[in-house]
């Protein structure tokens, strides 16, 4: 595997479901991201984890929630959603977060909340 | 408050050229960055920008004007593979990305 993998790509939930995103980077980078993406609305940080430490909530509802259990790995978890958090949500990693680096982007999960 | 403003849709001719405006007002200025997303797939990087001028890399060219608040994108040699979405993104002061809705950009024969 190279670059940045996400699974699963598509995933369906109920509102009262409790599922995870995984993320996994092979570039030796420090810094991983979340985002969401709507459609034509600007990609929204959510979390960034800075050498597994998390640096960066954007109130983000507590309904998801970052992991981060080493460099290479990022999971979102999710629980008790709204048919409104339905988006693609991307993960991406630099080498170090809050500089000039650029970032990487998985290919995203799918998801629809029902 | 902080924005990126950029055409939410563009469309060319295949073997044409286009160019993408991208305006921006941030707190402060850490470069630009340019992203392409074909659908359904990750974005891409492309180009970055943090001194005015021209950055040429290959068919792609990216222009940066600060005290305009200003860059573009030039697309020559259209193909039809260039069918996608192109997103633009600044950092600010505190090295935060800040990012356009996107531009798609639709490649006709």
């Amino acid at each position: 595997e190279t670059g940045v993998t996400q699974t699963p790509r598509h995933l369906v939930m109920g509102m009262t479901n409790k599922k995870s995103l995984k993320c996994e980077q092979h570039l030796g980078h420090n810094a991983m991201y979340w985002y969401k993406q709507s459609a034509k609305k600007p990609l929204e940080l959510m979390f960034v984890y800075n050498f597994k430490e998390q640096t960066e909530n954007n109130s983000v509802p507590s309904r998801f929630s970052p992991e981060c259990p080493n460099s290479s790995h990022l999971f979102l978890h999710l629980h008790t959603l709204q048919p409104e958090d339905s988006a693609l949500y991307l993960c991406a990693s630099s080498q170090v977060a809050e500089t000039t680096y650029e970032q990487y982007f998985g290919p995203g999960t799918r998801l629809t909340v029902t | 408050g902080q924005n990126i403003d950029q055409p939410t849709e563009m469309t060319a001719t295949e073997g044409a050229i286009v160019q993408i405006n991208c305006t921006y007002q941030t707190s402060g200025f850490n470069g630009l960055f340019w992203y392409q997303q074909h659908a359904g797939e990750a974005p891409t990087f492309l180009s970055y920008n943090v001194l005015d001028g021209l950055e040429e890399k290959g068919r792609f060219s990216s222009f940066l004007s600060r005290s305009k608040g200003y860059s573009y994108l030039l697309l020559k040699e259209l193909q039809m593979k260039d069918s996608a979405s192109y997103l633009c993104a600044v950092r600010d002061s505190n090295y935060q990305l800040i990012w356009g809705a996107g531009t798609k950009l639709i490649i006709k024969p």
